[in-house]
């Protein structure tokens, strides 16, 4: 199996721009989630993704959007960055909605 | 109070002593996951369990359901344990991804 990959591993963004974070899933993994880590606190469910569906949400505002595509990969968009927006978002796959979970190394935001 | 509480917050050791980091939790759950994050940021899934004990290489966790208690061992530690350890639970109504997070334990290892 290849590991799930994250892509920009950082990026940096100016308050009020729009972002898109890009994961890799592992190959047959129909499930995809996406956690904002802040700096010194544990991470923070943010939504998940199931056959390309919004399957669960946390609390975060609509603003942060995903998509998943057929091809094992998903995206998480934020717009309208705010300076708290600032974080390591991981993404983490699994085979099903309660298989063991994958993550990815992450992408570091920093917004100015 | 937090729903998933871990102990202690930071473990420093010297390399080849026995490690336990505690986990105990408030919600009824389906699953508990250990898992380990480096200083890099990335995330290793290292156990899901729901019941028992498992072991992998010089980790062991166990779990008691009855107690809403689980542990983490780590024998015959070495350096590149060093990490956070984070113990996170999925409650019982919720799929695997709506992860209730403990706040982690700093291990530090010395040689």
């Amino acid at each position: 199996e290849t590991g799930v990959t994250q892509s920009p591993t950082h990026l940096i963004k100016t308050r009020g721009q729009q972002v898109t974070l890009r994961c890799s899933s592992q190959s047959g993994h129909n499930t995809v989630s996406w956690y904002q880590q802040a700096l010194g606190q544990g991470p923070q469910f943010i939504f998940q993704y199931y056959r390309e569906e919004e399957n669960g949400r946390g609390n975060f505002p609509p603003r942060f959007s995903g998509l998943q595509f057929p091809n094992y990969s998903s995206e998480l968009n934020v717009n309208a960055l705010e300076l708290d927006d600032s974080a390591l978002y991981l993404c983490a796959s699994s085979r099903t909605r309660n298989s063991p979970l994958h993550f990815g190394n992450g992408t570091r935001l920093t917004v100015t | 109070k937090n729903e998933v509480e871990q102990s202690p917050q930071n473990l420093t050791a010297q390399e080849g002593e026995f490690i336990t980091i505690n986990c105990s939790y408030s919600v009824g759950i389906s699953a508990l996951h250990w898992l380990q994050q480096h200083p890099g940021g990335g995330i290793v899934s290292l156990f899901m369990l729901s019941s028992g004990k498992k072991k992998h290489g010089r980790l062991i966790a166990t779990i008691n359901i009855q107690e809403k208690h689980s542990s983490l061992h780590i024998t015959a530690s070495h350096p590149r344990d060093s990490a956070v350890y984070i113990c996170a639970v999925s409650r019982a109504r919720d799929s695997n991804y709506q992860l209730i997070w403990g706040a982690g334990t700093k291990l530090i290892i010395k040689p």
